[in-house]
Formats: C-alpha cells, sequence, structure tokens
C-alpha cells in the first residue's frame, strides 16, 4: 500500500526539542520530494518545509527558519523534522505529504499523498 | 507572499444541489493551483491539480476552472461524503506553497 505514516508527537514544554518521523512504503521513496505541512486546532493548512529526493534543497517556511531541520534516510524510507527552541504557536498535527510528482518542476509542487498527522502539543 | 483567498467561508447545501467555491489569488499564478478536502478528523486529499486535472480516483462531479488570479471548485451534485473542507494551494511562488483559509462545505 502506498502511504506516509507519522510518528513523534508529544507534548512538550516552551524552548523544548523534537523530532519528528515519516515513515513511506509503497513507492520509490527516494524519487520523490517530500514536505511537512502543520495545521494548528481549528484552523488551516501551513506548510512547513521541503526536502527533495537527493536532500540536495532545502526550503522553510520563515516561521520555521533556523528551529526546525528537515532531512531523510532513503535507505529506510524515512523523513525526519528536528524541532528545537519550540513555541506554543508551533502547536499542531504535522503531516509529511509527498510532491505530486518525480520532477522537480512547478507543475508537480502540489501535495498529492498526504499521512495521518502526529500532534505536537508546546505547552508549560 | 502570494495570499490566497477562498470564499464563502462556509456554504450550505443540499444533498444533490450544485456548489460553487471561489479562490483568489493576490498575483498570476497562472494554473499552478490545486484543490484538497479535508473530512473531520481525516488528512487533507488531493482533489485537483493544475487548477483543472482531477486527481486519481476523483468523481467526475468535481471540477475545476480558472486561471491568473481567480478560480472555481465545482461540486456538480453533493453527495454525503462531500460535505468537508475545501483548500486552494498556490504553488506557482514556491516556496512558501500558500493555502487559502479553507471554505466549509455543509448540509443545509
Amino acid at each position: 500500500e502506498v502511504q506516509l505514516v507519522e510518528s513523534g508527537g508529544d507534548l512538550v514544554q516552551p524552548g523544548g526539542s523534537l523530532r519528528l518521523s515519516c515513515a513511506a512504503s509503497g513507492f520509490s521513496f527516494s524519487s520523490y520530494g517530500i514536505n511537512w505541512v502543520r495545521q494548528a486546532p481549528g484552523k488551516g493548512l501551513e506548510w512547513v518545509a521541503y526536502i527533495s529526493g537527493s536532500s540536495a534543497n532545502r526550503y522553510y517556511a520563515d516561521s520555521v527558519q533556523g528551529r526546525f531541520t528537515i532531512s531523510r534516510d532513503n535507505a529506510k524510507n524515512s523523513l525526519y523534522l528536528q524541532m528545537n527552541s519550540l513555541r506554543a504557536e508551533d502547536t499542531a498535527v504535522y503531516y509529511c505529504a509527498r510532491r505530486g510528482g518525480v520532477m522537480e518542476t512547478i507543475t508537480t509542487r502540489f501535495f498529492d499523498l498526504w499521512g495521518r498527522g502526529t500532534l505536537v502539543t508546546v505547552s508549560p | 507572499e502570494i495570499v490566497m483567498t477562498q470564499s464563502p467561508a462556509t456554504l450550505s447545501v443540499s444533498p444533490g444541489e450544485r456548489a460553487t467555491l471561489s479562490c483568489r489569488a493576490s498575483q498570476n499564478i497562472g494554473t499552478n493551483l490545486a484543490w484538497y478536502q479535508q473530512k473531520p478528523g481525516q488528512s487533507p486529499g488531493l482533489l485537483i491539480y493544475g487548477a483543472f486535472t482531477r486527481a486519481t480516483g476523483i468523481p467526475a462531479r468535481f471540477s475545476g476552472s480558472g486561471s491568473g488570479t481567480e478560480f472555481t471548485l465545482t461540486i456538480s451534485s453533493l453527495q454525503s461524503e462531500d460535505f468537508a473542507i475545501y483548500y486552494c494551494q498556490q504553488f506557482d511562488k514556491w516556496p512558501p506553497g500558500t493555502f487559502g483559509q479553507g471554505t466549509k462545505v455543509e448540509i443545509k
């Protein structure tokens, strides 16, 4: 089955750190760029970060730049998000989402496969 | 950053009726737009990409149109499983791939 499964969400104190994981199966993981997208409780969607299939390109939202690091291990079909200096406003469900095609072109920048998400709560 | 504005915020529709959702971009994005559906308690799922191309397995009652700054998602005859929140997303100027705030389609 083609799927993405997130894990690692937890309750963490402000200023703390957390590492999220996303396990991929059923497709050629190394061929696809993958994103992290988050959704605060009762709110809309916010793109967080992207990493290309080879890890050559990485991009971050301004709101997490310098605090979050995206990485991947293609041998393990896994994606990660290291989150440091966490703030209350980082509280959200975090989804991993696959790029819409293997080619790194404008037309494939949408997200065609989403995981179920993992909840991160930042609170004292 | 491109701002995406969806309207209305909530749309009340009876089953079997047509629903028309709008999405406006603050700049010209060509046809680099996607629509997603999110049902309660679930993750989003891709409906439409490239403004009008249905994703795999999406029924023909869903259609997308528009280009430039004005886009529309039409559901021709609402089924019970279509009541959800719908998000548009631009991917022309990326990063970031900005989303609209969503339109909730509820049962009238």
